[in-house]
């Protein structure tokens, strides 16, 4: 059963706006959250992560909220530019040594 | 600074053959792992493991061997490989098990007709 769900496929959005990508998780015991990019025939690269303690997490034009009670995080990309059309994976990890992502969100930033 | 390489890049495979994936860091990141990404099923854990001389099976291990005799290698073997197995597979590596970021091989395309 999937533990991390990105519930959108794809989304698509004009340049200059926001990009809101979602992931939801079902495991209360997920204490770090991770978001990765990732361009076609390449390998995923990390792009911003937040801790449980924390709510929010600001990296440039990069930022992910956690709301720990509805189990739902978000990454916002304000503005958005053609280049960060890629697709993007959701993670967690908890007290174990393992890492779980989600399905992948295809972003689409259009000039 | 290679980071995290992996080989080959492509393969194809016949059913029951057998095969090896390479992955080699240059971090000397303790954690190293593997995933497979197959569509609509995001990055799926094969093994993983948290140093030299251990290794654990993480979501879906089956059809999978590993070891990690030294820091630096984790290879993959499917002993007898399957059309079930055709995925790309992603060598990843990290300094901290949990919080640390994973750093990802560019991936290997393996076909088993």
């Amino acid at each position: 059963d999937q533990q991390v769900k990105q519930n959108s496929p794809s989304l698509s959005v004009q340049e200059g706006r926001i990009s809101i990508l979602n992931c939801d998780y079902t495991n209360s015991m997920f204490d770090y959250f991770l978001w990765y990019k990732k361009y076609p025939a390449e390998g995923p690269t990390f792009l911003i992560s937040i801790s449980s303690i924390k709510d929010k997490n600001e990296d440039g034009r990069f930022t992910v909220f956690l709301n720990k009670s509805a189990k739902h995080l978000s990454l916002h990309i304000v503005p958005s530019q053609p280049g960060d059309s890629a697709v993007y994976f959701c993670a967690a990890s908890g007290s174990g040594n393992q890492f779980y992502f989600g399905t992948g969100t295809s972003l689409t930033v259009i000039p | 600074n290679a980071g995290v390489t992996q080989t080959p890049k492509f393969q194809v495979l016949k059913t029951g053959q057998s095969m090896t994936l390479q992955c080699a860091q240059d971090m000397n990141h303790e954690y190293m792992s593997w995933y497979r990404q197959d569509p609509g099923m995001g990055l799926r854990l094969i093994h993983y493991s948290v140093g030299a001389g251990i290794t654990d099976q993480g979501e879906v291990p089956n059809g999978y061997n590993v070891s990690r005799s030294t820091t630096e290698d984790f290879p993959l073997r499917l002993l007898s490989a399957a059309p079930s197995q055709t995925s790309v597979y992603f060598c990843a590596s990290s300094r901290d098990r949990r919080t640390g970021e994973l750093f990802f091989g560019e991936g290997s395309r393996l076909t088993v007709l």
